[in-house]
């Protein structure tokens, strides 16, 4: 079956380390999103990419970085510099164009620092 | 500029029917959609609706769409505990001939009582 896989499902991460999220689909999707949730606020754009090779920061993207080597991955990497990572992470896909899915999102990384 | 609002809370009582209120700015939105979320999960697409529509209805499931009040409405009929979970509006704007990104609420959680 077709879907998005985010791992791990938790992840302790100690101040000052850089953590790699995984985010991969097998619904080739041409975009793919990353978003952080906190309680209360919703969801938060961090980055974004519409085709491989190619990503556009979002509204949070201080303190974040990605990459977009092949159309079916797409990591965050969650570095030292962001101040306050403790949050549920959520990945997602789209086709282009209008259409009735919106967005397919994966299950959540929840990130903690200890 | 662009937002979509919700209320954060709504609590009902099991057999009874929830209305879940969205406003949004954007009238070029081609489909409007609900989400979703579960407890430590991430989002399902629960129903969307197309924007030349007033209303369609799936199963429990009746979205009303009001253009000129830019207004979406969700009503869960015979509300269930299991039906406890945060609700998401989402609009997809449409500019120059190309898809903006989803544009969130910040959910409204409700809650069932039994």
């Amino acid at each position: 079956d077709g879907g998005i896989t985010q791992s791990p499902k938790y992840l302790f991460r100690k101040e000052g380390q850089n953590v790699t999220l995984s985010c991969e689909q097998n619904l080739n999707h041409d975009a793919m999103y990353w978003y952080r949730q906190d309680p209360g606020q919703g969801l938060r754009l961090i980055y974004y990419s519409q085709i491989v090779n190619d990503f556009q920061k979002g509204d949070i993207a201080e303190g974040y970085s990605v990459s977009r080597e092949k159309k079916e991955s797409f990591p965050l990497t969650v570095t030292s510099a962001q101040k306050n990572p403790t949050a549920f992470y959520l990945c997602a896909s789209s086709k282009p164009g209008p259409n009735t899915y919106g967005y397919t999102f994966g299950s959540g990384t929840r990130l903690t620092v200890v | 500029g662009e937002d979509v609002e919700q209320s954060l809370f709504l609590s009902v009582r099991e057999g009874d029917s929830s209305v879940i209120n969205c406003t949004y700015t954007d009238s070029s939105s081609t489909y409007l959609y609900w989400y979703k979320q579960e407890p430590g999960a991430g989002l399902q697409l629960l129903t969307y609706i197309f924007s030349n529509m007033d209303m369609k209805q799936d199963q429990r499931l009746t979205v009303l769409l009001n253009k000129k009040d830019k207004h979406l409405s969700l009503r869960i009929a015979d509300t269930q505990t299991g039906d406890s979970a945060i609700y998401f509006c989402a609009e997809r704007p449409y500019y120059g001939g190309s898809q903006g990104n989803l544009i969130f609420g910040k959910g409204t959680k409700l809650s069932v009582k039994p």
